[in-house]
């Protein structure tokens, strides 16, 4: 049973179009986390929620955005795709940011042409 | 910011053979290191984790040892098999931080 799910599974888009993507959770976590992972590497901390609380790390481009209307869902938003942004994003929750278990989704494959 | 070492990138055994992935951390004040394995196309998943108040846990053939004063930590796994193969992560955080991941481990497991 899924727990934390991320749509669509790839997405493709061209160079310097928006595009958006979405992470849904029914464990009831009060943090949401973006992470960005390319081959072969760590995932990366791109921003989180503690509950309505935005925190953005200090080296995530202005061109990636997030939303969170609710405790369930959170999007994320790249403003203008470049050819570097294609990479792996997953989404993930926990109770708290300390000390917790992250429960990850399968992740968005984004492909940029 | 903590800064996360591991090592080695790539690991390769035989069946049966243990693995050993060592981990170092650079803020002293971190108290939390979980580690996730990640299967090829698969979400990560948390296998084991320790904190700072003890020194090693283990989990079936998977255990994790931590030496505070070196400031790094390990993850083993004995009777390797195949499933085991995977990209493994260790992490670390402190109380007031979210997690720092380090660059991962390729185990290949060999029949």
């Amino acid at each position: 049973d899924a727990m934390v799910i991320q749509n669509p599974r790839y997405q493709v888009t061209q160079f310097g179009k928006p595009v958006t993507l979405s992470c849904s959770q029914t464990l009831n976590h009060n943090v949401m986390y973006w992470y960005q992972q390319k081959s072969s590497q760590a995932p990366k901390l791109l921003f989180h929620y503690y509950d309505k609380d935005f925190n953005n790390e200090a080296d995530t481009p202005d061109n990636f955005q997030s939303r969170r209307p609710n405790t369930s869902f959170c999007f994320l938003d790249i403003r203008s795709p470049g050819l570097g942004d294609a990479a792996m994003y997953l989404c993930a929750t926990s109770r708290g940011t300390v000390g917790e278990k992250l429960f990850f989704g399968s992740g968005t494959q984004l492909s940029v042409l | 910011g903590e800064n996360v070492e591991q090592h080695p990138s790539t690991l390769s055994v035989q069946e049966g053979d243990s693995a050993v992935i060592k981990c170092t951390y650079s803020d002293s004040a971190s108290n939390y290191f979980p580690w996730y394995k990640q299967e090829l196309g698969k979400r990560p998943q948390l296998i084991i984790d320790i904190r700072s108040n003890v020194g090693e846990k283990k989990d079936q053939r998977i255990a994790v040892t931590l030496n505070k004063t070196a400031k790094h930590f390990s993850l083993h796994i004995t009777e390797t098999q195949p499933e085991d193969s995977a990209v493994y992560f260790c992490a670390a955080s402190t109380g007031y931080s979210t997690l720092t991941f380090g660059k991962g481990t390729m185990l290949l497991v060999s029949p």
